[in-house]
């Protein structure tokens, strides 16, 4: 069974500075990734999503992921945040060729942006 | 990707009764799930419905608690019965194929 791990429950960075969150998987193979951000109060928004191909994926809201086989990691960047990227990120990765497909979550990333 | 549309958005009930929450999908998708978001937690996978057969629930859940229907591959429904204060949770539905899946915007329940 797959698995994920999100090593930083808080980060705090300033408007204007270059954000990165950490995603670790567990599956032994090629895994689907996700990254979701859910704001306070709201659901939750896909911001991208790797399946196979080119390993840098971009996705909305100037988000981009980079899949690392080697490391197990697909961790999320941003160049320069937002006061409105404020939320909390989840990684997530599903087990494509198993008989339910089901998509587990990691326990999420907290960011708080200073102005 | 499929839009999903999901209700009641939020509901206080009393303990001892049941909650059937909806979703419907607008377009036709062979899987759905059911997660539940506990206060400040992530998602929790409840269980796996696919059309025509009996739902997957994952350990720690199971079909007397949480029981599933999926009738058709736009629609499915989740009933939380019984319920404690413990059920007090967010609870979404997502649904798609071949990985790309989509979520209802959630259920905030709260049992009083």
């Amino acid at each position: 069974a797959q698995s994920v791990t999100q090593p930083d429950i808080h980060i705090t960075v300033s408007e204007g500075a270059s954000l990165e969150l950490r995603c670790n998987y567990s599956y032994g193979a090629t895994p689907y990734l996700f990254w979701y951000v859910q704001s306070p109060g709201q659901g939750l928004q896909l911001l991208l999503k790797y399946f196979s191909g080119d390993t840098l994926v971009q996705g909305i809201k100037g988000f981009e992921a980079e899949f690392k086989r080697s490391q197990s990691s697909f961790n999320l960047r941003k160049p320069s945040v937002h006061w409105s990227d404020a939320a909390e990120y989840f990684c997530a990765v599903g087990a494509p060729g198993t008989s339910y497909d089901k998509v587990i979550f990691g326990p999420g990333t907290s960011l708080s942006v200073i102005p | 990707s499929a839009v999903i549309s999901q209700k009641p958005s939020r509901d206080i009930c009393q303990r001892g009764t049941s909650l059937t929450i909806q979703c419907q999908v607008d377009s036709q998708v062979t899987m759905m799930f059911w997660y539940r978001q506990q206060p400040g937690q992530s998602l929790t996978l409840i269980a796996t419905a696919n059309q025509g057969s009996e739902a997957t629930y994952e350990s720690g859940f199971v079909i007397d608690k949480f029981p599933i229907s999926r009738p058709n591959l736009t629609f499915s429904t989740l009933t939380v019965s019984n319920m404690s204060p413990e059920d007090s949770s967010i609870y979404l539905c997502s649904g798609g194929t071949g990985g790309g899946y989509t979520f209802g915007s959630g259920t905030r329940l709260t049992v009083v």
